[in-house]
């Protein structure tokens, strides 16, 4: 697609279920991001991966996040044991290289935890 | 964790009027980018500048660097309605990630 796809746009889950969020990148783009954006906030860095591996997953705020990009394109991030705390959007970004480059922003999406 | 803050946090101004908005930030970087929000959902990007530039320009955009009090400002001149929107800058200080700052909120009355 022309640019970053994420879904579902919107999800509605209960209070210490398993979810997966979905990133399609722009083709061509190594670096992926993951963001984590609350009302009246900036988005919250959560992890940035380089192709295949996660570079740096200092952001994830703790081991009920994670996340993957098995064959550097599409990510999933998944978030086990969903708390009410969670709600917020989640953004992902790709750029051809990351850091130096423009970032792309999908349009996130909005996980409500009830 | 945040590393910039723009100020001012909310900002109203007449459309033709110019609008400024800054952002400081604590580490040492290799470039800063401004990035615009409308209603909350994507971000999208409007200039990149590198720590040994000073000043760029694009459109109607204009943003400065100031490496030295590790602050930077966009200026939107002579603003229209469309430009309602949350503005963020965006760090990176080497380690190839963006850190956002905390935004300003426009809003232009036509």
């Amino acid at each position: 697609g022309a640019g970053v796809s994420q879904t579902p746009s919107n999800k509605v889950t209960e209070k210490g279920k398993y979810v997966e969020l979905r990133c399609d990148p722009i083709s061509g783009h190594t670096a992926l991001y993951w963001y984590r954006q609350s009302l009246g906030q900036g988005p919250e860095f959560l992890i940035y991966f380089q192709g295949t591996g996660a570079a740096d997953d200092s952001g994830l705020p703790n081991d009920r996040f994670f996340a993957v990009r098995p064959e550097g394109s599409v990510s999933t991030l998944k978030i086990q044991r969903t708390e009410r705390g969670d709600s917020a959007v989640y953004l992902c970004a790709s750029s051809t290289q990351g850091g130096d480059t423009e970032a792309f922003f999908g349009q996130g999406t909005r996980l409500t935890v009830v | 964790s945040q590393q910039g803050e723009e100020d001012p946090q909310a900002l109203s101004i007449q459309e033709g009027e110019n609008a400024t908005m800054n952002c400081s930030y604590k580490t040492s970087i290799n470039n800063l980018q401004w990035y615009r929000q409308n209603s909350g959902r994507g971000l999208v990007h409007l200039i990149l500048i590198r720590s040994n530039e000073r000043e760029k320009h694009s459109g109607r955009l204009r943003v400065t660097l100031d490496t030295s009090k590790k602050s930077s400002s966009l200026l939107i001149t002579a603003s229209r309605a469309a430009d309602t929107a949350s503005y963020f800058c965006a760090t990176d200080d080497g380690t190839y990630k963006y850190i956002f700052g905390t935004g300003t909120r426009l809003k232009v009355l036509a």
